[in-house]
């Protein structure tokens, strides 16, 4: 059983189009954070989100943390060929925990 | 954050034998990590590799199968043993540099034929 579900699996958009990416538990997190991984390269952080409605902005990407803070969105404005990868949302599932959890992964490609 | 090295990059293994990883950190941490990322899949712990101690592994992960050292705060390595191609992953170092920021290497590529 996945702690962490991701949705959707697959997303292929054409380039300038908009696209949301959500993560979900039942589990109430300490913290998340959104990677993005090329192929051949590890995992690149994005953004961690800490407190519950907490909404994050990376130039086209926006981030938000639920209230409860069981899950989280990734919200990309006009996406481009450039943003093509895997996102991973993770987190620390129990308080003291370093080691994070990862959700399945959403591969996006966009289509210039 | 912190730069991450790992070497080798990939390796192409006969199964039954061994790869030794080497993960490399540019500054002390506390806390070094390593992952599988199986083909297509997302990241999965092994364990976590503690300084001065043996390392903690998580379900289904055992210490015979990959055994794990840490001699000191910017080093650790990680050995897959007897491998067989289901070994076929993406093996990745990783490290918290506080409780919010967690880097990783670039990984190694193994294939077991």
């Amino acid at each position: 059983t996945q702690l962490l579900e991701q949705s959707p699996q697959f997303l292929s958009i054409q380039e300038g189009e908009n696209l949301t990416v959500y993560c979900n538990s039942s589990s109430v997190f300490s913290s998340l954070q959104w990677y993005r991984q090329e192929p051949g390269e590890g995992p690149v952080l994005l953004v961690t989100v800490v407190t519950g409605g907490e909404v994050k902005k990376l130039k086209r990407l926006t981030f938000q943390f639920g209230d409860a803070r069981k899950d989280s969105s990734l919200h990309i404005t006009a996406a481009q060929p450039g943003d093509t990868g895997l996102y991973l949302c993770a987190a620390r599932m129990r308080t003291g925990r370093r080691a994070l959890t990862f959700g399945s992964g959403t591969r996006l490609q966009v289509q210039p | 954050s912190a730069v991450i090295s790992q070497k080798p990059s990939r390796d192409i293994c006969q199964r039954g034998t061994s790869l030794t990883i080497q993960c490399q950190v540019d500054s002390q941490v506390t806390m070094m990590f390593w992952y599988r990322q199986q083909p297509g899949q997302s990241l999965t712990l092994i364990a976590t590799a503690n300084q001065g101690s043996e390392a903690t592994y998580e379900s289904g992960f055992v210490i015979d199968k990959f055994p794990i050292s840490r001699p000191n705060l910017t080093f650790s390595t990680l050995t897959v043993s007897n491998m067989s191609p289901e070994d076929s992953s993406i093996y990745l170092c990783s490290v918290a540099v506080s409780a919010y920021e967690q880097y990783f290497g670039p990984g190694t590529r193994l294939t077991v034929t």
